[in-house]
């Protein structure tokens, strides 16, 4: 059902920055606002980017979200140990709500 | 604070029905969408879909279109998802989140631990 598209791995050392993409299309990035959830090992999803580019309460400035067309892209920046986990983009699709991207997994080397 | 707790884990055989909960606490339960999300073991998230529980205003994914119903009772600030008929291929961890007061576009910002439900025979 994934209509959006990311790598299905990245990777860095510590300190690092990592960029994970999301492709999508006309009718869900490219007319609606893109969100990323970061989902650690053994929890639920947890909200790291909403808007294209807004950060929660908490959530550090280490990670940005940017939006281009219908794409878009989560950067980590002075990557950590603890930010090994499991990204995902997500947006609202005009023609089947709400899509979630086939997940990107980050490994801190 | 904000918190959807969810029931537990459950084990069925195919062929039964079982309809999961998703209690909400913290805020104006009748005022925010509530979505469900499914993920099978070692997979991706998908989109189930998404109830306002104000007037129970729902819309499906279409590939759960059918194959399960979203239900809320805001007389108990609780939603739920059902199957008639669990099959194998519905094991999976299911979440609920917390949307939007304004729109069943915007973005999920709270999500409950999850209920594991396994279909075996």
């Amino acid at each position: 059902q994934s209509v959006l598209t990311q790598p299905p791995s990245a990777s860095g050392t510590p300190g690092q920055r990592v960029t994970i993409s999301c492709s999508g299309s006309s009718s869900n990035i490219g007319s609606n606002t893109v969100n990323w959830y970061q989902q650690l090992p053994g929890t639920a999803p947890k909200l790291l980017i909403y808007s294209n580019n807004q950060r929660p309460s908490g959530v550090p400035d280490r990670f940005s979200g940017s939006k281009s067309g219908t794409s878009a892209s989560l950067a980590i920046s002075g990557l950590q140990s603890e930010d090994e986990a499991d990204y995902y983009c997500a947006a609202w699709d005009d023609s089947l709500n709400h899509v979630f991207g086939t997940g990107t997994k980050v490994t801190v080397l | 604070e904000v918190q959807l707790v969810q029931s537990g884990a459950e084990v069925k055989k195919p062929g039964e029905s079982l309809k999961i909960s998703c209690k909400g606490s913290g805020y104006s339960f009748t005022s925010y969408w509530i979505g469900w999300v499914r993920q099978m073991p070692g997979k991706g998230l998908e989109w189930m879909g998404i109830i306002y529980p104000g007037d129970s205003d729902t819309r499906y994914s279409p590939s759960f279109q059918g194959q399960v119903t979203i239900s809320a009772d805001k007389s108990i600030s609780t939603a739920y998802l059902q199957w008639s008929s669990l099959k194998a291929s519905d094991t999976a961890m299911y979440y609920c989140a917390r949307g939007s007061s304004t729109s069943p576009r915007s973005e999920v910002d709270v999500w409950g631990k999850g209920t594991t439900v396994t279909v075996s025979s």
